[in-house]
């Protein structure tokens, strides 16, 4: 069974910093590329990033370019988020995702909630 | 506010049948698949349709995709009470190298 499992999320002082985990189980990490997709407290989906199956390729929606880094550790089947200099506009729930070959998102996790407050 | 369009709401009653809309651009909808995602509030999405028209495994018949140029949609026919949830479709975008969603649609269950 595929699972998914984001850790990391709290509350954090806008400029401060969080790292999120996902630990991705019950399939061959290291076959998919996998995203992070954000939402906020009643909002829409949100793409955040994305990294390719041995991380060598990163993307970032322009909102948290410079800010976020995605990274990857094939031998521990874990994902992760750096997150610096946050924003109260970055406080959403963090979802951790798997891009199969035909594209798109097939499998999320629960998410974990980051708040960005003072 | 989204790359993706798709109206705020959408209602049937059970046995109905729904659709909801989703327009988009040549960069996104005109030259990528679309995938669809329910979403019952306080829960992850849940891949609902894949490459246009494809279902999962488990997802019922009753649910069916389609795309024309830049504009998709998804189809709810027999509506019944559990199918109560958001629903947002999906694009890879060539300009954002990343994927675009929809604002969503909530869809209520008369």
């Amino acid at each position: 069974e595929v699972q998914l499992v984001e850790s990391g999320g709290g509350l954090v002082q806008p400029g401060g910093s969080l790292r999120l985990s996902c630990a991705a189980s019950g399939f061959t990490f290291s076959n998919y590329w996998m995203h992070w997709v954000r939402q906020a407290p009643g909002k829409g989906l949100v793409w955040v990033s994305r990294i390719n199956s041995d991380g060598s390729s990163t993307s970032y929606a322009d909102s948290v370019k410079g800010r976020f880094t995605i990274s990857r550790d094939n031998a521990k089947n874990t994902l992760y988020l750096q997150m610096n200099s946050l924003r109260a506009e970055d406080t959403a729930v963090y979802y951790c995702a798997r891009a199969p070959a035909y594209g798109g998102i097939d499998y999320w996790g629960q998410g974990t909630l980051v708040t960005v407050s003072s | 506010q989204s790359v993706l369009t798709q109206p705020p709401s959408a209602s049937g009653t059970p046995g109905q049948r729904v659709t909801i809309s989703c327009s988009g651009s040549s960069s996104n909808i005109g030259s990528n698949y679309v995938y669809w995602y329910q979403q019952v509030p306080g829960t992850a999405p849940k891949l609902l349709m894949y490459r246009n028209s494809q279902r999962p495994s488990g997802v019922p018949d009753r649910f069916s995709g389609s795309k024309s140029g830049t504009s998709a949609s998804l189809a709810i026919s027999g509506l019944r009470s559990e199918d109560e949830a958001d629903y947002y479709c999906a694009a890879w975008d060539d300009s954002l190298s990343g994927p675009v969603f929809g604002g969503g649609t909530k869809l209520t269950v008369l």
